[in-house]
């Protein structure tokens, strides 16, 4: 049972376009998300964070978007650059007072950016 | 450079052995994680330590241990208990145990058994 899903294994962009990844979970005690950036052969490393009290959080080229109704978050990456190319993991966790609180992770989308 | 140490990088292991993992951490974090990768899922939490000298399981702590003796270690031993011990495995740590605090990554060891 997958609590947190990213339906696309890949994904290809053309440079300079937007690149849209995205992510469903099934929790609604989630209210703390994360996206995780991994290059092969490296551990994954963090990128942008965003809690449930915000619909948005913004990070330069890096937008996190969530829609608590639809229980779905997604990145934008503006515009797309090659060395954007990797896998992407979503995850998630619920309250940060939980005591057995730990973070949930999608499966990941690879990400190819078309020169 | 602070970072986090996973080594080897790749490992092969007879079945019915015990084989060790390595993690090592100079950011003088209190939490280290053990996470596994299999193909075409996410990581699943092993085993977690919020501090030195404690350590709890995770999702799928069967067939797998742990030590925290010391802060900058949390090696991770796959017993042959584990049934299907061939995957990726990720260490990570993170300041403190808390949600909003972003964990980083080692490089990960590849396990073989053969």
């Amino acid at each position: 049972d997958q609590q947190v899903k990213q339906n696309s294994p890949s994904l290809s962009v053309q440079e300079g376009r937007i690149s849209i990844l995205n992510c469903d979970y099934t929790n609604s005690m989630f209210d703390y998300f994360l996206w995780y950036k991994k290059y092969p052969a490296e551990g994954p490393t963090f990128l942008i964070s965003i809690s449930s009290i915000k619909d948005k959080n913004e990070d330069g080229r890096f937008t996190v978007f969530l829609n608590k109704s639809a229980k779905h978050l997604s990145l934008h990456i503006v515009p797309s650059q090659p060395g954007d190319s990797a896998v992407y993991f979503c995850a998630a966790s619920a309250h940060p007072m939980d005591s057995n609180y730990q973070l949930i992770w999608g499966a990941g989308t690879k990400l190819i950016i078309k020169p | 450079d602070g970072g986090i140490t996973q080594s080897p990088k790749y490992l092969f292991r007879k079945e019915g052995q015990n084989v060790t993992l390595s993690c090592e951490q100079n950011l003088n974090h209190d939490a280290m994680y053990w996470y596994r990768q299999d193909p075409g899922q996410g990581l699943r939490l092993i085993y977690y330590s919020q501090i030195v000298n404690d350590f709890q399981k995770g999702d799928i702590a069967e067939g797998y241990s742990v030590s925290r003796e010391k802060k900058e270690s949390f090696p991770l031993t796959v017993t042959s208990a584990q049934k299907n011990p061939t995957a990726f495995y990720l260490c990570a740590s993170s300041p403190v145990w808390r949600v909003n605090t972003e964990a980083f990554f080692g490089q990960g060891t590849r396990l073989t058994v053969v």
